[in-house]
């Protein structure tokens, strides 16, 4: 059965910190994905990687970066934690890029005090 | 933004009632998928139609596609309580793109 499995499922941390969120994939996919999830703003991409050590913007990227050093982990990085990142961060993995069913973690809820 | 829209919002039947959630997107599409997500949880795929189908069947849900009003639909029948969840559409656009999600449409179903 396939799995993304999402290392924190909550977290509470004081602004200014830094925050890493962990993800690994099981399935040998080739794209990773970090999405923020906000009431009334739905899901919303912040960055994705389609390769080791390749990564490219999604819609939100600012105040964020990523890491993939290895296929099966992408990890998520606020290198200075703000109030506004307050979120359900939800990452996801899919074979390619051309439509492919996308595979979720269960989340991880931040919540930056 | 390319993010799709859900209607409505929000949804609310009695048990044994059918529920239809709508999607409309912008541009043309390869593929539309329906994902669910129960409170607090990650989404889990539904199912998947591709540009050239206008209807698909999964047990208790069906998905038709107009291209020509480059909207969808997800009716489920007969729902159930244990339906309560949040519904998404995603559309798979050309190239080599991710997914675009929309907003969700949030389903209650009262027993």
């Amino acid at each position: 059965d396939v799995k993304v499995t999402q290392s924190s499922r909550y977290l509470v941390k004081r602004t200014g910190e830094k925050v890493f969120l962990e993800c690994v994939q099981d399935m040998d996919h080739e794209n990773m994905f970090w999405y923020r999830q906000d009431p009334g703003l739905g899901l919303r991409l912040i960055y994705f990687s389609y390769d080791v050590k390749m990564k490219e913007k999604g819609d939100i990227p600012e105040g964020y970066s990523v890491s993939r050093e290895k296929k099966e982990r992408f990890s998520l990085i606020l290198e200075s934690a703000s109030t506004n990142q307050t979120s359900m961060y939800l990452c996801a993995s899919s074979p390619t890029l051309r439509g492919d069913t996308i595979y979720f973690g269960e989340g991880s809820w931040l919540t930056v005090v | 933004s390319q993010q799709g829209e859900e209607d409505p919002q929000a949804l609310s039947i009695q048990e044994g009632e059918n529920a239809t959630m709508n999607c409309s997107y912008k541009t043309s599409i390869n593929n539309l998928q329906w994902y669910r997500q129960n409170s607090g949880r990650g989404l889990v795929h539904l199912i998947l139609i591709r540009s050239n189908e206008r209807e698909k069947h999964s047990g208790r849900l069906r998905v038709t596609l107009d291209t020509s009003k480059k909207s969808s639909s997800l009716l489920i029948t007969a729902s159930r309580a244990a339906d309560t969840a949040s519904y998404f559409c995603a559309t798979a656009y050309s190239g080599n793109t991710p997914l675009v999600f929309g907003k969700g449409t949030r389903l209650s179903v009262i027993a």
